[in-house]
């Protein structure tokens, strides 16, 4: 079963700190793994994506890996910022080869002053 | 990356009436549209695949005749919730795929629904 796995469900962290969020998948075929940012009541804004061969991707503070072999991924924050509140959800594209998107849980994180 | 509206950002209604929203690709023509519905602390749920000119396809599940998907031209999706309930109160986001052979969809900005 195609599934998309994230942790922790919600994270606490003093703004300035860093913190790394997991996702763990099993789609097959991978098409290719994205890291979106969603505000409260907002739709999804994407942040990064990676295909098979790539293992690491930046957007200024954010950076994500990937691990193909073992199917894991990771969005590592730096420096957080209250603006960093919100809902991260991984999402693997592939499966049955018709690009759908296959949504992770989320990681809701909370920056606190 | 595409422009996504949606029309309303938000909507109140009564148990029993039926709401429609709109989902609007301003800067690129769409081949497909998806409408997600969320829940409160939940990740989105794909509902249907649009594509224009054609009928939606439905996900398992979901209810073709209470979730009515137009998909007139290559700009505009609508979704109509028929014959709305308390328990369709949701937060509905359109995605736009701009070209057959890609995956990279752009989400709108999502309608919640609150049905009285």
């Amino acid at each position: 079963k195609n599934q998309v796995e994230q942790s922790p469900q919600s994270l606490i962290i003093l703004e300035g700190k860093n913190c790394t969020l997991q996702c763990n998948y099993t789609v097959s075929p991978f098409s290719n793994l994205r890291w979106y940012k969603q505000d409260t009541g907002r739709g999804p804004v994407s942040l990064t994506i990676m295909t098979f061969s790539e293992n690491t991707k930046s957007n200024g503070r954010y950076t994500a890996t990937l691990d193909a072999d073992t199917k894991q991924s990771s969005l590592h924050i730096t420096a957080s910022q209250l603006s960093d509140s919100a809902s991260y959800i991984c999402v693997v594209s592939g499966g049955s080869g018709t690009y759908k998107y296959i949504f992770g849980t989320g990681t809701r994180l909370k920056v606190l002053a | 990356g595409a422009v996504v509206s949606q029309h309303p950002s938000w909507v109140i209604c009564k148990s029993g009436t039926s709401v429609k929203i709109e989902c609007r690709s301003l800067d690129f023509q769409a081949t497909t549209m998806f409408w997600y519905r969320q829940f409160p602390k939940q990740s989105l749920m794909l509902m249907a695949t649009s594509n224009e000119g054609s009928k939606a396809t439905y996900e398992q599940g979901v209810e073709k005749d209470k979730f009515l998907i137009n998909h007139a031209s290559l700009t505009l999706s609508t979704l109509t919730v028929t014959s709305a309930h308390p328990e369709d109160s949701s937060f509905y986001i359109c995605s736009v795929r701009l070209a057959k052979g890609t995956d990279t969809q752009y989400f709108g900005p999502g309608t919640r629904l609150t049905v009285l």
